[in-house]
């Protein structure tokens, strides 16, 4: 079993250009969540699909955040007119279910310069 | 809004000493509580969890919880070079329909040989 498979690892995109980050959850597991890491904030909760159906996106900033799962082996988390705020590394997981382990990705740094 | 408070920030301990973490989260209708371990350049990953008041033991790892004063600790026997990393002490809320993990912000463990 891979794992969580995120790409790209790395991103450097320029102010205001589009950033999608794109993440494969392990096979069978009907759960993934998109998680935003930086120093001062930690982790944070962005979005959560079950069975491909967006359930909660409490926490996506609502203007230029978007997240998809087109098909149970992939999820994409865009974000256009990228800011400096952006700056971050972006974690999916996947999970048999929630409340059940979280599986991480290794994570996506993007950097807006 | 969960809070979920870590103490120390880091943690230095000699190689076979006991390291002891702490955590502290704001909701008394918690599920569960998780404990990560984050390595350089790498996801999160699943240690272990506690739902029950009292402790539960998994090799040299060992978990109180206090449900009554919201606290729970984690306790590394014999800690090893290998054991050094930022520790995340994850707390799960019944948000609607799934489970929603909330995270603190780590304690650093370097554990010098």
């Amino acid at each position: 079993n891979a794992g969580v498979i995120q790409t790209p690892r790395h991103k450097v995109t320029g102010k205001g250009q589009e950033a999608t980050l794109w993440c494969e959850p392990i096979s069978g597991h009907s759960a993934v969540f998109w998680y935003r890491q930086t120093i001062v904030q930690g982790l944070e909760f962005l979005t959560y699909f079950r069975n491909q159906a967006p359930i909660d996106d409490s926490g996506m900033p609502k203007e230029r955040f978007s997240a998809q799962m087109p098909n149970q082996s992939h999820s994409t988390l865009k974000i256009q007119s990228t800011q400096p705020q952006d700056s971050a590394v972006y974690l999916c997981a996947s999970s048999l279910a929630s409340g059940n382990t979280l599986y991480f990705g290794e994570g996506s740094r993007l950097i807006v310069v | 809004q969960e809070k979920v408070q870590q103490s120390p920030e880091s943690l230095i301990v000699p190689e076979g000493a006991m390291s002891s973490l702490n955590c502290t989260f704001s909701n008394s209708a918690s599920q569960s509580i998780w404990w990560y371990q984050q390595h350089p350049g790498k996801g999160p990953e699943a240690l272990i969890s506690i739902f029950s008041n009292g402790n539960k033991k998994e090799g040299r790892l060992t978990v109180y919880l206090n449900r009554a004063s919201l606290h729970v600790s984690l306790h590394i026997r014999d800690s090893q070079p290998s054991d050094s990393a930022v520790y995340l002490c994850a707390v799960s809320i019944l948000a609607g329909s799934f489970n929603k993990l909330t995270f603190g912000a780590g304690t650093r463990l370097a554990v010098c040989p």
